[in-house]
């Protein structure tokens, strides 16, 4: 059974606002990712991190930022929200072996009006 | 490229109406086929893993299959709380171990 929260759950900002999306795990993963999906869409990959201060970009280009100081932690950032970045972010995490299975969170949707 | 596609993309059964979802792929390498569930608004589910052609695994009325090209998901007489979009996705040795995921079947069982 996954541990992995994700707050808020829900977002309503204004365009130009800056939001950071909280994710956390209590399972001790070192791997850790963040997709994006639209309604009816695949899932697709934003970022992803191997371990404390390690982050890469994804396949899909997205002006998010995120960092990882803790193992259990890795936060999103959006300095500057646009109305293009509605959508439902998803976290994730895994055990950094050759196969991993990855465990999502409940997600947070997020609505730039 | 990897390439997941899955069908079809909805599906209505009534209540003990057993059927598959299938799920077709291209990979360079295959590490792991996923099978995931998501119901609306939530976060993908985690179901089943599959590494090798001819694997199988079971859950409860899920049953999931493994050949070279496709996994299919069979369901056994599905009820109502089956309902829910259901995700393929694969892992190849190229990368950083990344899931290309397949855009899932809508399934809804009637009663």
């Amino acid at each position: 059974e996954a541990d992995i929260y994700q707050t808020p759950r829900y977002l309503v900002i204004g365009t130009g606002k800056k939001i950071t999306l909280e994710c956390s795990q209590t399972m001790g993963h070192d791997k850790m990712y963040w997709y994006q999906q639209d309604p009816g869409m695949e899932l697709h990959l934003i970022h992803y991190s191997y371990g404390v201060n390690s982050t890469e970009k994804g396949d899909l280009s997205s002006e998010s930022t995120v960092s990882r100081i803790r193992t259990e932690h890795f936060p999103l950032t959006l300095e500057s929200a646009r109305p293009s970045h509605t959508s439902q972010y998803l976290c994730a995490s895994s055990i950094r072996q050759s196969t991993d299975t990855q465990y999502f969170g409940p997600g947070t949707r997020l609505t730039v009006l | 490229e990897d390439q997941v596609t899955q069908s079809p993309e909805a599906l209505r059964l009534q209540e003990g109406e057993s059927s598959s979802l299938n799920c077709s792929y291209t990979v360079s390498g295959l590490r792991g086929l996923f099978w995931y569930r998501q119901d609306p608004g939530k976060g993908p589910e985690f179901l089943f893993t599959l590494y090798s052609a001819g694997e199988e695994k079971e859950k409860e009325r899920l049953k999931a299959t493994l050949t070279k090209k496709e996994s299919f998901l069979h369901i056994t007489a599905p009820k109502p709380e089956d309902s829910a979009t259901y995700l393929c996705a694969v892992q190849g040795s190229g990368g950083y171990n990344k899931l290309i995921f397949g855009a899932g079947t809508r399934l809804a069982v009637h009663p």
